[in-house]
């Protein structure tokens, strides 16, 4: 079966520009879920969708935004973006929610901002 | 919040068995806990999840004592492409988070 599919690949934006990132998760999964991952900071949850709402999120500011559509694809937004923002951005996905079953990540979107 | 701490890096030669041990001190009791694998500049992939004593499949062993305060993972036999990052997670069963630690870089040498 078709693996998590994260787009674009590669992505430079300019400080105070905003980007979307899209997932979209292997079939059937319901629980999307987003990290960012930093070489300063490790790998960070962002948030995590289940059936189009968020049921979580992370300890980042309001800038960083998601929504899950009624396909289950997931994308998250970021605002005004700064250099700081510059990381590797994963999804996954899992049937019903990451913790107590398998998540499948995708390959990431590499941010850099200038 | 139950945060993980595993060695930063471990070392090991072709062939043989690799243990990496993580601490959850704070764990709770509807806590899972969780091994990923991941190689440079992709995502993370499962490889073990478990609740409590002992859980085997094709690739690792997870090792949970009876205090749940720690778990060990053990790969058998590392290969040269066994060469990661290694993370343990406790996933937070109320509040559906996978909380990352620092993760352990395994390096496997011929």
């Amino acid at each position: 079966k078709a693996g998590v599919t994260q787009t674009p690949r590669y992505l430079i934006k300019t400080r105070g520009q905003q980007v979307t990132l899209s997932c979209s998760p292997i079939s059937g999964h319901r629980s999307v879920s987003w990290y960012q991952q930093t070489p300063g900071q490790g790998l960070q949850f962002l948030f995590e969708y289940f059936s189009e709402t968020q049921r979580n999120k992370g300890n980042f500011p309001g800038r960083f935004s998601g929504r899950q559509f009624s396909n289950s694809r997931s994308e998250m937004n970021v605002s005004t973006l700064e250099l700081g923002d510059s990381a590797l951005y994963l999804c996954a996905s899992s049937l019903t929610g990451p913790v107590n079953t398998e998540a499948f990540f995708g390959q990431g979107t590499r941010l850099t901002v200038v | 919040l139950a945060k993980t701490t595993q060695p930063i890096s471990m070392d090991s030669y072709e062939g043989q068995e690799v243990n990496i041990t993580c601490s959850h001190n704070n764990i709770a009791t509807n806590d899972y806990i969780t091994w990923y694998q991941q190689f440079p500049s992709q995502g993370p992939r499962f490889i073990i999840q478990g609740y409590k004593t002992k859980v085997t499949n094709e690739v690792a062993s997870l090792f949970i004592p009876a205090d749940r305060k720690s778990s060990t993972l053990s790969l058998p036999r590392v290969s040269l492409s066994d060469t990661a990052v290694y993370y343990c997670l406790v996933g937070e069963w109320d509040t559906d988070k996978l909380i990352f630690g620092t993760g352990t870089r395994l390096q496997v040498f011929p």
